[in-house]
């Protein structure tokens, strides 16, 4: 199975910054997604964002970015412009095709929006 | 309602009880699956359904039985709860190659 590695239980940045959460995976495949998740105290699980593996070019949806890099294996999610609403559970997850599209989920990163 | 729903959103129930948590949606998706989220562990694949009568197991299957017999319900049984089973269940949905939304969750303690 892969496994997804999220090296920062926590992390903090101020209202307005920028911060970057990281992803390691590891795969054996070519053909895979990579995605984002947000889980705020709601414990609603929002998707952020998704990376296709066949795509050089990084995802962008508004304030969140991310830098795929495939030979390395990282997956890392940039938020700009940090809000206090940006303030959850981060997840990377991992889909391959092989298993029936399930996702496998990194441990999480924390993220605390100081104002 | 459209989307994705769960029910009970809470349940406490006792060490040996069968438990059913309920999951419906309204996409028609053909996809279906139930993770479980446990402090330290992020979420673990349970089970997975990839069309009517047809599921498979996950990381995590042990404890745990499966059905789906309208493409829109995906029901998970616990059928002798025990306490290590003391989680919050989430129930997803996707289409062939699209992206999985997730339910509200549900939180379930096993005394």
């Amino acid at each position: 199975a892969q496994t997804v590695t999220q090296s920062q239980p926590e992390m903090s940045v101020q209202e307005a910054e920028t911060v970057t959460l990281s992803c390691t995976y590891d795969t054996s495949e070519s053909d895979y997604y990579l995605f984002w998740y947000k889980q705020p105290p709601s414990r609603q699980m929002i998707l952020v964002i998704r990376q296709e593996a066949y795509k050089q070019q990084n995802a962008t949806e508004n304030r969140f970015s991310v830098n795929f890099q495939k030979a390395a294996k990282s997956f890392s999610l940039k938020i700009s412009d940090s809000q206090l609403g940006d303030a959850a559970m981060y997840f990377c997850a991992y889909r391959s095709p092989n298993s029936g599209y399930a996702l496998n989920f990194g441990k999480g990163t924390s993220l605390l929006v100081t104002p | 309602d459209a989307g994705i729903t769960q029910s009970p959103r809470y349940k406490i129930t006792e060490t040996g009880r069968q438990v059913t948590l309920m999951c419906h949606q309204t996409w028609s998706h053909s996809y279906m699956f139930w993770y479980r989220q446990d402090l330290g562990h992020g979420l673990r694949l349970i089970y997975y359904s990839a069309a009517a009568d047809i599921t498979d197991k996950g990381e995590v299957p042990d404890g745990y039985v499966v059905s789906r017999s309208k493409t829109e319900n995906f029901p998970l049984t616990l059928e002798s709860a025990t306490r290590s089973q003391t989680s919050v269940y989430f129930c997803a949905s996707s289409e062939q190659g699209f992206s999985q939304f997730f339910g509200p969750g549900t939180r379930l303690t096993v005394l």
